[in-house]
């Protein structure tokens, strides 16, 4: 089993629709919990952190299940400018706390 | 206020030739990884650092390929005798303990 698993992509929708993105981790004791974005051709970028009771920014909801080591990210009212590629991160408390990047999902919003 | 620093933002080598790479992570971050992403691809763990040294150097991909860190800073990836498969962008992230990491903007290498 992955450290670190996301949904495959990619993800195909229509401007304004609703997309969820789920992301397992399998060390039970990780602790720090985020989403990155990354636009072709460049570096990746913190979309947002995750803290344990959900968080929500905007348009962007994201949720923690510790019972289920899950992570997910919902993202309403698409645009097309959040086409990209959405990428988890966990920390790994076991590997000295090392962040662990899932392969990512991308994203396609269409007009 | 600053980020994370790379240089050179690009570089073209020759096949067999030795490269350095730079990495100067946001002042006062503990941790720095270096990644590699080819075209059309996804982010491949290289090294990771914690202060000065490296518990996790598993994703070096061969031994031309070597990484120091100095007074819990500045980075530098060293890869002797490039190959054209070392043709990438090379990514530097820094973080303090185990929070948010920050991506520099990455050097793409090319080798010919």
């Amino acid at each position: 089993r992955k450290e670190v698993e996301q949904d495959p992509g990619p993800f195909n929708v229509p401007e304004g629709a609703t997309v969820a993105f789920n992301c397992t981790y399998s060390n039970s004791a990780s602790q720090s919990f985020f989403w990155y974005r990354q636009d072709c051709r460049k570096e990746p970028k913190l979309l947002m952190s995750v803290y344990s009771s959900g968080n929500e920014d905007g348009r962007f909801t994201a949720q923690l299940n510790r019972a289920s080591q899950y992570i997910s990210l919902l993202i309403r009212d698409s645009k097309l400018s959040d086409s990209a590629t959405y990428l988890c991160v966990v920390n790994m408390r076991n590997q000295g706390g090392k962040l662990i990047f899932g392969q990512g999902t991308e994203l396609s919003v269409k007009p | 206020g600053a980020g994370v620093s790379q240089s050179p933002s690009n570089k073209v080598t020759e096949k067999g030739k030795d490269v350095e790479l730079r990495c100067d992570p946001i002042s006062g971050h503990t941790a720095l990884y270096w990644y590699r992403q080819s075209l059309g691809q996804g982010l491949e763990f290289l090294i990771y650092f914690q202060g000065n040294s490296a518990p996790d150097k598993s994703g070096l991909p061969s031994d031309r390929f070597s990484a120091e860190r100095t007074g819990g800073s500045v980075s530098t990836l060293t890869i002797q005798r490039t190959q054209q498969e070392d043709s990438a962008v090379y990514l530097c992230a820094s973080s303090f303990l185990t929070g948010a990491m920050y991506f520099g903007p990455g050097t793409r290498l090319l080798v010919l």
